[in-house]
């Protein structure tokens, strides 16, 4: 069946690096683009942007510009979202998701905790 | 501050039929689908309704949804307690070029 699996929850300290992977399977990976949206604690949904699955090219939300990368291996048929420099107020769930226009399937989110 | 606006709560009771609005604007809901997701406590959220009011398979007919103008909403019949939810409405807007969000509902039945 169509799904997409993330990897595990983090616990990081403040200017270090996080990089999520999100594993899709049950479709053809480079048929839809994947997402990344947002989750802070008690708050509602923020789309980040995309990764386009065929060739690479990553389209970023205006709030999510700078510290966030999002890349693929369309070998693995993966996706990843990497964020540096973390700040307290990165600490969320990431959620990833198919097909920006309708976001039908969705990961089972990984939280990222960032705490001195 | 969401782009889509939604009320922050609604309720009822077992049997009732609720309903959960949306307004947007011109550059989102006025000319692009809409999109519900249901968020069951501690899980991801799942797609319960696209373009408007199609059902994805699985989703129980008790749901349905319309969009007239620049709002929306989303109709829960027959509410049963495992409705108990977030409920985010979505829609593709112009300006960022992608999907924008409601601020999500907490639907609680009593």
């Amino acid at each position: 069946q169509v799904q997409l699996v993330q990897s595990g929850s983090e616990l990081k300290k403040p200017g270090a690096s996080v990089k999520i992977s999100c594993k899709a399977s049950g479709y053809t990976f480079s048929s839809y683009a994947m997402n990344w949206v947002r989750q802070a604690p008690g708050q509602g949904l923020e789309w980040m942007g995309w990764i386009n699955t065929n060739t690479g090219d990553p389209k970023y939300a205006q709030a999510f510009t700078g510290r966030f990368v999002f890349s693929w291996d369309k070998s693995l048929t993966t996706a990843y979202l990497e964020i540096t420099t973390l700040k307290a107020d990165d600490t969320a769930v990431y959620y990833c998701a198919r097909d920006p226009s309708r976001l039908d399937v969705w990961g089972q989110g990984t939280t990222v905790t960032v705490s001195s | 501050q969401s782009v889509l606006t939604q009320p922050p709560s609604a309720s009822g009771t077992p049997g009732q039929r609720v309903t959960i609005s949306c307004s947007g604007s011109a550059s989102n809901i006025g000319t692009n689908v809409v999109n519900w997701y249901q968020q069951l406590p501690g899980s991801a959220p799942r797609l319960l309704m696209y373009n408007n009011n199609q059902r994805p398979s699985g989703v129980p007919d008790r749901f349905s949804g319309s969009k007239s103008g620049t709002s929306a909403s989303l109709a829960i019949s027959g509410l049963q307690s495992e409705d108990e939810a977030d409920y985010y409405c979505a829609a593709w807007d112009d300006r960022p070029n992608g999907p924008v969000f409601g601020g999500g509902t907490k639907l609680t039945v009593l």
